[in-house]
């Protein structure tokens, strides 16, 4: 069975600055997939960035970039240069190879961004 | 546009009651999922269905039930057994069982039962 936890149920961080948030998964599995995902008040779900966890490189898109350490099962997210609309809840999500197309979950940390 | 839609918005209930929420995607997807999201917590899988007329249940699918006879919908059930069914109900889809394409979010459904 496959775990995700996210161990900061709450964070801030002032407009501009950097933040990175933590994720570590547990599974058995060789190959899986991971994904953060990011839930603004809308509630509409928003896929933020992904991994394909035999890519040793770390994924990055504008802003968003990841740590990536699969040896620690460890799956960071960083956000550079926050700005007020990254205020959100953010949500680690893993999908192993062999279970299909089932993601299981963190718990998510909910990140405000001051001005 | 394609996209998921899920309706309604807002969802009262009265206990005792069967309820049913409505999942419509236009985006030929394959597999289509049934999520609870409580305070607190993260994303539940209730129920999934990675075919037309066949689904599988998820981690707490005891008081739901579904259907899938169509692709593109995937109409959720909450029965009079789920004993706690107040929650943000989520329906997500993707492309087919295999690879890491993402799942699409429809936009909820919040049940409250009064």
């Amino acid at each position: 069975a496959q775990t995700v936890t996210q161990s900061q149920p709450e964070m801030s961080v002032q407009e501009a600055e950097t933040v990175t948030l933590s994720c570590t998964y547990d599974t058995s599995e060789n190959n899986y997939y991971l994904f953060w995902y990011k839930q603004p008040p809308s509630r509409q779900m928003i896929l933020v960035i992904r991994q394909e966890a035999y890519k040793q490189q770390n994924a990055t898109e504008n802003r968003f970039s990841v740590n990536f350490q699969k040896a620690a099962k460890s799956f960071s997210l960083k956000i550079s240069d926050s700005q007020l609309g990254d205020t959100a809840m953010y949500f680690c999500a893993q999908r192993a190879e062999t279970s299909g197309s089932r993601l299981t979950f963190g718990e998510g940390t909910q990140l405000t961004v001051n001005p | 546009d394609g996209g998921i839609t899920q309706s309604p918005k807002y969802l009262f209930r009265k206990e005792g009651q069967n309820v049913t929420l409505s999942c419509e995607q236009n985006l030929n997807h394959d597999a289509m999922y049934w999520y609870r999201q409580d305070p607190g917590q993260g994303l539940r899988l209730i129920y999934y269905s990675q075919i037309v007329n066949d689904f599988q249940k998820g981690d707490i699918a005891e008081g739901y039930s579904v259907s899938r006879e169509k692709k593109e919908s995937f109409p959720l059930t909450v029965t009079s057994a789920q004993k706690n069914p107040t929650a943000f109900y989520l329906c997500a889809s993707t492309q087919d069982r295999y690879s890491y394409n993402e799942q699409f979010f429809g936009p909820g459904t919040r049940l409250t039962v009064l």
